[in-house]
């Protein structure tokens, strides 16, 4: 069974570094043709991409967040890290991570269950 | 980037009636990185068809999706109650991957 779990701090600071992690179980992201990625929704809003990490170390990001976001893979932990900098409040979301496959064309077919953030002074 | 227009924003129907959700790019997308998402309140996305009209593992027959280009199409054939959610349609063909702003399916 694949799992997705979403860990991080619910309440960050403006101007502070977000730090997110995805710990997940049931496949290896060692694998060829295996991704993970984050994707954000703001309340009662659209989901947005953000970035992903492939099996081979290949990284995608979202252009209009590119300088202030960082996906890594521990592999033998089972864990993908996210680092958005300089967060300001309408980085306010709930954030996903979420499994992508070749066979899938990549589109996210199994995600986590998603972890409130909420940016405020 | 490629903006995905979602129509109608809300579609009130009777469990047994048919529904025909559109989503329209403003720029052509292979259909192999066209999907479509249900989500209901307090719950991820659940995918329900990728490669634009391949439906995802577990996903009932009752849903079935078309179109290429800029036009596609999610049809479920008979609502079931739970079926009610908000559909979003996403491409990840073109950087920034992009989603749709939803379609809501209400009783």
């Amino acid at each position: 069974q694949i799992t997705l779990k979403e860990s991080g701090p619910s309440l960050v600071k403006p101007t502070q570094t977000l730090t997110l992690t995805c710990t997940f179980s049931g496949f290896s992201l060692d694998s060829e043709g295996v991704a993970v990625g984050w994707i954000r929704q703001p309340p009662g809003k659209a989901l947005e991409f953000l970035a992903m990490i492939y099996w081979d170390d290949d990284k995608r990001y979202s252009p209009a967040l590119k300088t202030r976001l960082a996906i890594t893979k521990d592999t033998p932990k089972n864990q993908v890290v996210l680092t958005m900098a300089n967060v300001d409040p309408v980085d306010t979301s709930t954030y996903y991570c979420a499994l992508g496959s070749s066979p899938f064309h990549y589109t996210f077919h199994i995600w986590g269950q998603g972890t409130v953030v909420t940016v405020s002074s | 980037d490629i903006v995905l227009t979602q129509s109608p924003g809300t579609l009130s129907l009777s469990p047994g009636e048919g529904a025909t959700l559109s989503c329209r790019a403003s720029q052509s997308v292979t259909n192999t990185y066209i999907s479509w998402f249900q989500q209901k309140p307090g719950q991820p996305p659940r995918l329900l068809i990728y490669g634009a009209s391949s439906r995802a593992p577990g996903i009932p027959s009752r849903f079935s999706a078309s179109g290429s280009g800029t036009d596609f199409t999610l049809t479920v054939s008979s609502v079931e109650p739970e079926d009610f959610a908000v559909y979003f349609c996403h491409q990840n063909g073109r950087l920034p991957w992009t989603y749709g702003q939803g379609t809501r399916l209400d009783i």
